[in-house]
């Protein structure tokens, strides 16, 4: 059965600090997504990457295939980015749903 | 980007009563469609998966005469959770793809379903 670990699972952060997201798995996978969620539930996709990294404004996320972790990295935060993120994978050998971790609830405080 | 929508967002129904949950790809086709169950302070499960045109393929432990899922078009997907209890109160989350692999998936915005 393929686990997947966040941490921290909660963290609290002041504006403009530089945050980390880990996710560690423990099965060969062909996908990893970083998803937030926000209070009402909705859910966006941030990243999907299968090796490398990815960058897309103030978000970064990283992956590492022979480790099995990835790490989201949020520069200059906002209390906007207040929000539940998600790692998610996709197994291989053709499953495509995915297998959740159980969030990471941050908090940017003013 | 890709739209899903999902309607009802929210509803509350009595007991023993059926719910449709629809899931709708505003601006692709998708050939795969995924629906998600998410209880309070827990994570996301796949509860199965909806190929068009084809019968979905259900996770171990979800009861496929219970929740019906119906994926007629490469638009629309439809969940029914027949005679409906308390313990399925849950958020019901679909997303839908459109590679048809999964590797690209777009999520509704979610149903919260209360069974009283």
């Amino acid at each position: 059965k393929n686990e997947v670990e966040q941490s921290p699972q909660n963290l609290t952060a002041q504006e403009g600090e530089f945050i980390t997201i880990n996710c560690s798995y423990s099965v060969g996978i062909s996908a990893l997504h970083w998803l937030q969620q926000h209070p009402g539930g909705g859910i966006v996709s941030l990243f999907m990457l299968s090796s490398g990294k990815k960058k897309h404004g103030r978000l970064i996320a990283t992956i590492n295939i022979q480790e099995k972790h990835s790490s989201l990295h949020i520069t200059a935060s906002h209390p906007r980015d207040s929000a539940v993120y998600i790692c998610a994978v996709r197994l291989g050998g053709g499953a495509d749903g995915l297998t959740f971790g159980k969030g990471t609830h941050l908090i940017i405080q003013p | 980007g890709a739209v899903v929508s999902q309607h009802p967002s929210w509803v509350i129904c009595k007991s023993g009563t059926s719910v449709k949950i629809e899931c709708r790809s505003l601006d692709f086709q998708a050939t795969t469609m995924f629906w998600y169950r998410q209880f309070p302070k827990q994570s996301l499960m796949l509860m199965a998966t909806s190929n068009e045109g084809s019968k979905a393929t259900y996770e171990q432990g979800v009861e496929k005469d219970k929740f019906l899922i119906n994926h007629a078009s490469l638009t629309l997907s439809t969940l029914t959770v027949t005679s409906a209890h308390p313990e399925d109160s849950s958020f019901y989350i679909c997303s839908a793809s459109p590679s048809g692999r999964g590797e690209t998936q777009y999520f509704g915005p979610g149903t919260r379903l209360l069974v009283l």
